[in-house]
């Protein structure tokens, strides 16, 4: 399996503090993606980072990507109730034409 | 604008039945997929089409067929539907993955295979 991993599976914070997810992937990337899922919904795509590419911000969101480690992370910061929700990151490999997500973390910010 | 829609949301299905899942998207994508989502195993590729008149398996197409009917539309289907295909299934569509594009999803259909 291309199936990435994101760390942690679960996190609970308080409103106002930052969260940071991690994802682990195995493969050469184009690019890496981070997606948001509301409970019961679709997921929504939030961010791109291309695989020449170290950070990337994007409003409250800050991602970094680590390709040779084969790994990215999420900075949501002064989190909001609103933002509970899974995140999950995708790759598109250099080579493919899919989108590989991974298990996704669960994010709940408490008011 | 509608996006990708996806229908029916919820189903239930007895041992041994078909159904079809519809997905429909009006971007004008190329590409288009079919995944199916589990707790605690993310999203996984069960078939996607990189075009109109193509199709190919993803990591776990056993049980299902798909059909890219044109390019706005993209069908899965269960033959003899089990209770391992409990699932929440998404549909998915986006330009040529390699061009640094997002996929589009579909607000899933909810299936219980009892």
């Amino acid at each position: 399996s291309q199936q990435g991993e994101e760390d942690p599976q679960a996190l609970s914070i308080q409103e106002g503090e930052n969260a940071t997810m991690n994802c682990s992937y195995k493969t050469s990337i184009n690019n890496l993606q981070w997606y948001r899922q509301n409970s019961g919904r679709g997921l929504v795509h939030l961010i791109l980072i291309r695989s020449n590419e170290r950070e990337k911000h994007s409003g409250r969101l800050r991602v970094t990507l680590d390709t040779s480690k084969k790994s990215s992370s999420l900075l949501i910061t002064a989190s909001r109730a609103a933002d509970t929700a899974s995140y999950f990151c995708a790759t598109v490999s250099n080579t493919g034409n899919q989108f590989y997500f991974g298990t996704g973390t669960s994010l709940t910010v408490i008011p | 604008n509608a996006g990708v829609t996806q229908t029916p949301k919820f189903q239930v299905l007895k041992t041994g039945q078909s159904m079809t899942l519809q997905c429909a998207q009006d971007m004008n994508h190329n590409s288009m997929y079919w995944y199916r989502q589990d707790p605690g195993m993310g999203l996984r590729l069960i078939y996607y089409s990189a075009s109109e008149g193509t199709t190919d398996k993803g990591e776990v197409p056993n049980g299902y067929n798909v059909s890219r009917l044109n390019k706005r539309e993209f069908s899965l289907r269960l033959e003899s539907a089990a209770p391992s295909q409990t699932s929440v299934y998404f549909c998915a569509s986006s330009e040529d993955p390699g061009v640094d594009t997002e996929a589009f999803f579909g607000q899933g259909t909810r299936l219980t295979v009892v």
